[in-house]
Parts: C-alpha cells; sequence; structure tokens
C-alpha cells in the first residue's frame, strides 16, 4: 500500500534552533500533503496544506515564518520549525490524500525543544 | 466551517463488555474515517466508509455510516484490553483533494 515515509521519529532541539521534518512518499506521487500538530491528548489539528510546486496553504493562527513548508517534488514535502521555542514542542503528522477515499499517515515526529 | 464530534471522549470499559462510539458531523460528506491512535505513535487507519448504510467489521470492531443522519458509529463488542487506545473518526470536507477533520477521539481504557 501507499507509504509516507517521516523523519525524524523524534528530535530534541535547543530553544532558537530550527528542525527540519520530511515525509517522502515511497511508492506514490503525493500531489497534495497535510501537516497536523498534536499537543499531547488532544485531536489533530490541521496546520496546512502543500501542493507540489506551489505555496502551502495555512490555516487560521498558524504563523507562516515560522512553520515552513516546501513540497518541491512529488515525493518530498518538508515542513521547518523555525527558531523554535518550548510551546512548539507538539507531535507533527504528515499526511497525503491518495484519492478516491483514502489518506495515508507518516508515522509522526515528536518535537521536544529545551 | 466543517465541524466533527464525538462522544463519549472517554470510556472505561470492562473486559467482554460491549459500547458503541458515536460521531456525528455538521456538514454533507459521503465519506467517513476510523483511525486508532495508540500512545507515541500515528494514526492506525480502522475503516472507510464511503455511502450511506455502509457497514464494515474487522474483529471486534464494527462501523456504520448513516449520512443522512450524519452519523457514525464505531461498536465495540466483547472488549479486551489490547482495544485500548484513542478512537478518532475523520470526514473530508468534499470529494476531492482535502484536509480530514478530526472529531476530538474518544480515549477508550478497556479493564479487567
Amino acid at each position: 500500500g501507499a507509504v509516507v515515509s517521516q523523519h525524524p521519529s523524534w528530535v530534541i532541539c535547543k530553544s532558537g534552533t530550527s528542525v527540519k521534518i520530511e515525509c517522502r512518499s515511497l511508492d506514490f506521487q503525493a500531489t497534495t500533503m497535510f501537516w497536523y500538530r498534536q499537543f499531547p491528548k488532544q485531536s489533530l489539528m490541521l496546520m496546512a496544506t502543500s501542493n507540489e510546486g506551489s505555496k502551502a496553504t495555512y490555516e487560521q493562527g498558524v504563523e507562516k515564518d515560522k512553520f515552513l513548508i516546501n513540497h518541491a517534488s512529488l515525493t518530498l514535502s518538508t515542513l521547518t520549525v523555525t527558531s523554535a521555542h518550548p510551546e512548539d514542542s507538539s507531535f507533527y503528522i504528515c499526511s497525503a490524500s491518495l484519492g478516491g477515499g483514502g489518506y495515508t499517515f507518516g508515522s509522526g515526529t515528536r518535537l521536544t525543544v529545551v | 466551517e466543517l465541524k466533527v464530534e464525538q462522544n463519549p471522549l472517554f470510556l472505561s470499559m470492562q473486559e467482554g463488555k460491549n459500547y458503541t462510539i458515536y460521531c456525528n458531523y455538521s456538514t454533507t460528506s459521503d465519506r467517513l474515517y476510523w483511525y486508532r491512535q495508540d500512545p507515541g505513535k500515528s494514526l492506525e487507519s480502522l475503516f472507510v466508509l464511503l455511502s450511506n448504510g455502509a457497514v464494515k467489521q474487522e474483529g471486534r470492531l464494527m462501523a456504520s455510516l448513516d449520512t443522512k443522519a450524519r452519523l457514525s458509529t464505531l461498536h465495540i463488542t466483547a472488549a479486551v484490553h489490547d482495544l485500548s487506545a484513542t478512537y478518532f473518526c475523520a470526514v473530508d470536507g468534499k470529494s476531492g483533494n482535502t484536509p480530514l477533520v478530526f472529531g476530538k477521539g474518544t480515549r477508550l481504557s478497556v479493564i479487567a
């Protein structure tokens, strides 16, 4: 089946540094990738939608200059958390639409900012 | 704006008992998804319900969809400890390449 590989699985970084999260579609072309954030014991909240070759669309309240999304190819989308702060600590999950009523999810990235 | 409401949000069940989780959504959609999430993990797809009246079963879990009532149910039969997890329902806004909107999730704990 369609697989999205997400890396890293977890990362710890210092405040003020940047962290890049990658999602690769392994056996299909992901025209669109969705990025979600999940705080402990909460649901998934959509951060942004990225389309290959164009600018991402951010949800209200998500800082586009802080959460940089790049979708330069049909198999790779990246989320960079810039100047990370402790409040950015969260579980980040990418998801690709498969068309015809299906979605596949990455394995998630646990970000801890210290 | 599409809204998805799940209830209950917390559920403690005894092993062997049956229970149902409900998922209501606010706008017309023919596609409803159920996922399981274990602590620290991503989502595991359980069911995709694509039409009114759809019913799917896998082991002790059965999901159904009533698009007219905008309601889906996830029924648990004879619960076992391994079913302890958080269950999410989700709806996509319309046909096409749109993101899923998730309910708040139901944290299920199955106790002996």
